[in-house]
């Protein structure tokens, strides 16, 4: 499918490396923080949320760092694998407003 | 579960031409945003859909329109078509509204594609 990549940072690792995907967020009153997975020719999937009281979570492989001093966010993956070479985005939502979403980092995974 | 399917995921369309995009939600979903995808501009927010009503809108000229049926089922309309609206169009839905937890994690169908000649 056509690339949703064209002008995107780019994080290339090698199978197997651990991968830090980083995002800065623009709103401080945002209470939750979304990270979504797009592979190519596919719909944004979800990975995984953090509230803003939490600083840290993890999940299968990935693990969501939050910096609220510096309206920061990070993805951790662990054991990077070609599967996951995608764009990521993160996205900031406060209660049942619209989210508002990065542009996105291109993760190549190499063998 | 089904996720979100978006119908059709490829469309051509000429200037000047109308489409209509379909989306049917999560089942028991009642919230359906629609989001225009282009490399340039990453993902931009079209409209939210929420119980048949239009609950919020984002900054697109009138020619994009959308709807949703009782059965939460959603339509987006674009009249007037323009080179500009080769996208992809992302439709998601979410449990707004629904458990305690108050969120608005939207999960994503596949997108339509569309070319406009």
């Amino acid at each position: 499918g056509e690339s949703v990549g064209l002008h995107l940072p780019t994080l290339s690792v090698q199978e197997g490396d651990n991968s830090i995907i980083n995002c800065a967020y623009s709103n401080s009153a945002s209470d939750y923080f979304i990270w979504y997975k797009q592979e190519s020719g596919k719909g944004p999937q979800f990975i995984i949320d953090i509230r803003s009281n939490m600083d840290k979570r993890q999940g299968q492989r990935v693990t969501v760092l939050l910096n609220k001093t510096v309206k920061h966010l990070s993805l951790q993956i662990a054991a990077t694998q070609p599967g996951d070479s995608a764009v990521y985005f993160c996205a900031e939502g406060w209660g049942y407003s619209t989210l508002t979403f990065g542009k996105g980092t291109m993760l190549l995974v190499s063998p | 579960k089904a996720g979100v399917t978006q119908t059709p995921r490829y469309l051509i369309k000429t200037r000047g031409q109308q489409v209509t995009l379909s989306c049917s939600p999560i089942s028991g979903h009642r919230s359906v945003s629609w989001y225009q995808q282009t490399p340039g501009q990453g993902l931009q927010f079209l409209f939210e859909y929420f119980s048949e009503t239009q609950r919020n809108k984002g900054n697109f000229p009138g020619r994009f329109s959308g709807r949703q049926f009782s059965n939460s089922r959603s339509e987006m309309n674009v009249s007037t078509l323009e080179l500009g609206d080769s996208a992809l169009y992302l439709c998601a839905s979410s449990a707004l509204g629904q458990g305690k937890k108050k969120k608005n994690i939207q999960y994503f169908g596949a997108g339509t594609r569309l070319s406009v000649l």
